[in-house]
């Protein structure tokens, strides 16, 4: 069965801080990891990879896949009290469309 | 562009009430799902569709029909409402233009089911 699991489930962080959030995934016929941030809304698209190795970057914010230990990391540097967000990750496969999504991480930044 | 509407924003229901949720896009997107978010539980995919036409079931889809006749719509039926189908329903399209799929959300549906 395919999944998508994402560590830690909560966090919480002093403005400045850098952060480090991880998904790790099984997905059958994998095709791309995909990053969003959600609020008290709908998720907002952060990043979408689909190649090992290459850093995707905007802003304070950037990710990096590794392909090879089915994994991926977003990064948020020096932190801000608006990046306090529930952090989700997204496997796709190809052919289905279909996205599986993990937990979530909710990062709380304090002033 | 709307991008991806939902209605309504809230509702409340009684046990064993029908009702659909509305979803629509006008972006041209081939690809529709629907999802449940429970605190949590991340998002998961009740159904999906793939076109017009063509609707596959996801990971929790009892007590819940879809259809799809047009490209635009994409109707969530809830057929004998339960208290466990109290969430927040999200809508989302995709397209695989250009091997994209970033998938864009509705602004989703709070249900409570008393």
């Amino acid at each position: 069965e395919d999944k998508v699991v994402q560590s830690p489930l909560s966090l919480v962080v002093h403005e400045g801080d850098t952060v480090t959030l991880n998904c790790s995934y099984e997905v059958t016929n994998f095709r791309s990891l995909l990053w969003y941030k959600q609020e008290k809304k709908a998720p907002t698209f952060l990043f979408m990879l689909t190649s090992s190795g290459i850093e995707k970057k905007s802003g304070r914010l950037s990710s990096i896949l590794d392909k090879k230990e089915l994994f991926s990391i977003l990064n948020i540097t020096a932190t801000q009290t608006g990046d306090s967000a529930v952090y989700l990750c997204a496997g796709t496969t190809s052919g289905t469309y279909k996205y599986i999504f993990g937990t979530g991480t909710r990062l709380k930044v304090l002033a | 562009n709307a991008g991806v509407t939902q209605t309504p924003k809230f509702q409340v229901l009684k046990t064993g009430q029908s009702m659909t949720l509305q979803c629509a896009q006008d972006m041209n997107h081939e690809y529709m799902s629907w999802y449940r978010q429970d605190p949590g539980m991340g998002l998961r995919l009740i159904h999906y569709s793939v076109g017009a036409g063509i609707t596959d079931q996801g990971e929790v889809p009892n007590g819940y029909n879809v259809s799809r006749s047009t490209t635009e719509d994409f109707p969530l039926r809830l057929l004998s409402a339960a208290p466990s189908q109290t969430s927040v329903y999200f809508c989302a399209s995709s397209w695989s233009g250009g091997g994209a799929y970033e998938q864009y959300f509705g602004p989703g549906t709070r249900l409570t089911v008393t």
